[in-house]
């Protein structure tokens, strides 16, 4: 399997605030990385693919100004909440696109808007 | 509308039985349903996947059963055990294309 890192785990930010998460493929290199969040009581739900060296693509009703998804390298995908609010307090998970069947999963972030 | 169900939102069952979990789905072009489990503020981990060939698959206490006709899987656990309570999703893969979840189904096991 894929083994994937996420940093922070936890963040908490005052509202107006910019967020970066990171995530890291440590043991494969990831071309694409799959971003989901999931709020309370709710499903996964993919945001955004990104593909190394070329812009992500967004899945319908996500802003991708407010969403900024950058895969530089092979191996660090970051998703960058910008003028956080509120509303979008959730758990934001990566996923890299493996040739396995299963897709494996970062243990996830956190955030928390006030 | 979603393509994948999962319409109990939670299930209690006694250490040692017999936990089910139902899942139904609209899309028939699929490749594999898989099983994740889930702990809160953690990533879902990978449990089970049957084939869209197979209607049946076995790993352990975990089976997964797929009818196809009925648009219909399961997941069988067995004997359940405290450690089994978690949240638990059903996705379905087709091709290289990310995987879709249900809204999941909060199993607790009781001791």
């Amino acid at each position: 399997g894929a083994v994937v890192s996420q940093h922070p785990s936890w963040v908490i930010c005052k509202s107006g605030t910019s967020v970066k998460i990171e995530c890291r493929s440590l043991d494969f290199q990831a071309t694409t990385m799959f971003w989901y969040r999931q709020f309370p009581k709710q499903s996964l739900m993919l945001m955004a693919t990104s593909n190394e060296g070329s812009k992500a693509t967004y899945e319908q009703g996500v802003e991708k100004d407010k969403f900024l998804i950058n895969h530089a390298s092979l191996t660090l995908s970051t998703l960058t909440v910008t003028s956080a609010h509120p509303e979008d307090s959730s758990f934001y998970i990566c996923s890299p696109r493996t040739g396995y069947n299963e897709q494996f999963f970062g243990p996830g972030t956190r955030l928390t808007v006030l | 509308d979603q393509q994948v169900k999962q319409n109990s939102p939670s299930l209690s069952v006694q250490e040692g039985r017999i936990s089910i979990l139902n899942c139904d789905y609209t899309n028939s072009m699929f490749d594999y349903f898989l099983w994740y489990k889930k702990y809160p503020a953690e990533g879902p981990t990978f449990l089970i996947s049957i084939s869209s060939i197979k209607d049946k698959n076995e790993d352990g206490r975990f089976t997964v059963f797929l009818n196809k006709s009925a648009k219909h899987l399961s997941l069988h656990i067995v004997p359940s055990q405290p450690g089994d309570s978690a949240v638990y999703f059903c996705a379905e893969k087709g091709g290289s294309a990310p995987l879709v979840f249900g809204k999941g189904t909060r199993l607790s096991v009781i001791a």
